[in-house]
């Protein structure tokens, strides 16, 4: 089955821990993201890859890396997480030359 | 800024068909118009998406007017599961294009 899979779903943590959450993708999709949902504020876009090695920020990156090594994987690592970090996170994927976008189930994470 | 306006939220008795508007008065001309829906805190999906002709695939048709400075999403025969958040989002296909900018989008009821 065609999907993208986001590890951890839930997780409660405290301020200045590091934490990854994992992304992955089966449909080797070149275009990745990192959304955030937040209430009243909508998705916001925190980073995006067009491909292997190439990634750039969103509209939100501060507080964020990511990497990507492999196609399929985009992790999101939060190296000092903070209260403001606490979110619904999103994890998307697309063909480059399509825009339909796969979304991932959801991260919920609470910083303590 | 919100390049699509949409009323905040809509009901529709199951069954009937249920009609979404979206206003973007700004669209360029290559822009496409695209609808994905959120249904609680899961991932949004994607519905369907055109240029200027109306489309039609499983989940719905979208008519786009000939200024095409409106849109209509029909669900045709709405059922309890398409109670959720419609989104209408207006941007270029493909390509290095990759942040979709979701609005605040239409919230769907669809009551018994």
């Amino acid at each position: 089955e065609a999907q993208v899979t986001q590890n951890p779903r839930y997780l409660i943590t405290v301020t200045g821990k590091k934490l990854t959450v994992t992304c992955s993708q089966n449909m080797n999709h070149e275009y990745m993201s990192w959304y955030r949902q937040d209430p009243g504020l909508g998705l916001r876009q925190i980073y995006y890859s067009m491909n292997v090695e190439v990634t750039d920020k969103g509209d939100v990156p501060e507080g964020y890396k990511v990497s990507r090594k492999e196609k399929r994987n985009f992790p999101l690592i939060l190296e000092s997480p903070s209260p403001n970090q606490t979110s619904l996170y999103f994890c998307a994927s697309r063909k480059w030359t399509s825009d339909e976008q796969f979304f991932g189930p959801g991260t919920r994470l609470t910083v303590l | 800024d919100a390049k699509t306006t949409q009323p905040p939220s809509m009901d529709c008795a199951e069954g009937r068909a249920a009609n979404l508007p979206c206003n973007h008065s700004t669209i360029s001309g290559n822009e496409y118009v695209y609808w994905y829906r959120q249904i609680h805190s899961q991932g949004p999906q994607y519905i369907i998406h055109g240029l200027k002709n109306n489309e039609t695939n499983e989940m719905a048709s979208l008519i786009i007017t000939e200024d095409r400075k409106s849109s209509t999403l029909i669900l045709p025969h709405a059922t309890l599961r398409d109670t959720a958040v419609y989104y209408c989002i207006v941007r270029s296909y493909g390509g290095s294009q990759g942040n979709l900018i979701f609005g605040k989008g239409t919230k769907l009821s669809v009551k018994p």
